[in-house]
């Protein structure tokens, strides 16, 4: 089954700038579009990268979206941390059979 | 504007019965693949299943942990997706969410609505 592995928490700075990991168990994270969502405690996960790197009208560009085929991952940088980007942050792409997949899931901190 | 709105959540005992709904609006509803998710208390989000949309075939798949359990339909006529979810465990306390991806946007997101299985 395919998977999607993130690191459990990362914590940075205000000001810093972060990047999350979520790597492809097999296959290629490149052959299907990655998304990245963040939630806040008792909300919705919303959307901040779309299709690999596309920006929603509304998110701050110190959010993109890459994809690395080298180490089969995709990557969440926010650059210029504000605290309220402190959130759970899920990446989602498909398997094989274009079944959803969603990763574990990054709590990032912002102190 | 695109809208989700899910109902139909509340408490029920193990082994029974609940039908969640998601009102759909602001999209060509016929033509959209649809997912149902859900997040259990402190939990990842976790794939239930999904309803493609009927002019692909109509067909549903659903995750391993509620495959022959939960079903998904879709009232075409009234913008409506469901989720049938039969022999209910404790493990299905969540809260559910309907989406939907619709291609070159970034997808869609209800607000939820919370199932808990408890006796």
């Amino acid at each position: 089954n395919f998977m999607l592995t993130q690191p459990h928490s990362v914590s940075e700075s205000p000001g810093k700038t972060v990047t999350i990991s979520c790597t492809g168990s097999s296959g290629s994270v490149a052959s299907n579009y990655v998304q990245w969502y963040q939630q806040r405690p008792g909300s919705a996960p919303t959307t901040v990268i779309y299709e690999d790197k596309q920006r929603p009208s509304g998110v701050p560009d110190r959010f993109s979206g890459s994809i690395d085929s080298s180490s089969n991952s995709a990557s969440l940088t926010i650059s210029g941390l504000k605290t309220e980007d402190e959130a759970d942050y899920y990446c989602q792409s498909y398997d094989s059979s274009n079944h959803v997949v969603f990763g574990g899931g990054t709590k990032l901190t912002v102190l | 504007e695109v809208q989700l709105v899910e109902s139909g959540g509340g408490l029920v005992k193990p082994g029974g019965s609940l039908r969640l709904s998601c009102a759909a609006s602001g999209f060509s509803f016929n033509n959209a693949w649809m997912n149902w998710v859900r997040q259990a208390p402190g939990k990842a989000l976790e794939w239930v299943g999904r309803s493609k949309s009927k002019s692909e075939g109509g067909t549903t798949d659903y995750a391993a942990p509620v495959k022959g359990r939960f079903t998904i339909s879709r009232g075409d006529s009234k913008n409506t997706l469901f989720l049938q979810m039969n022999s209910l465990k404790t493990e299905d306390t969540a809260v559910y969410y309907c989406t939907t991806p619709l291609t070159g946007t970034p997808g869609y997101w209800g607000r939820g609505t919370l199932v808990t299985v408890s006796s």
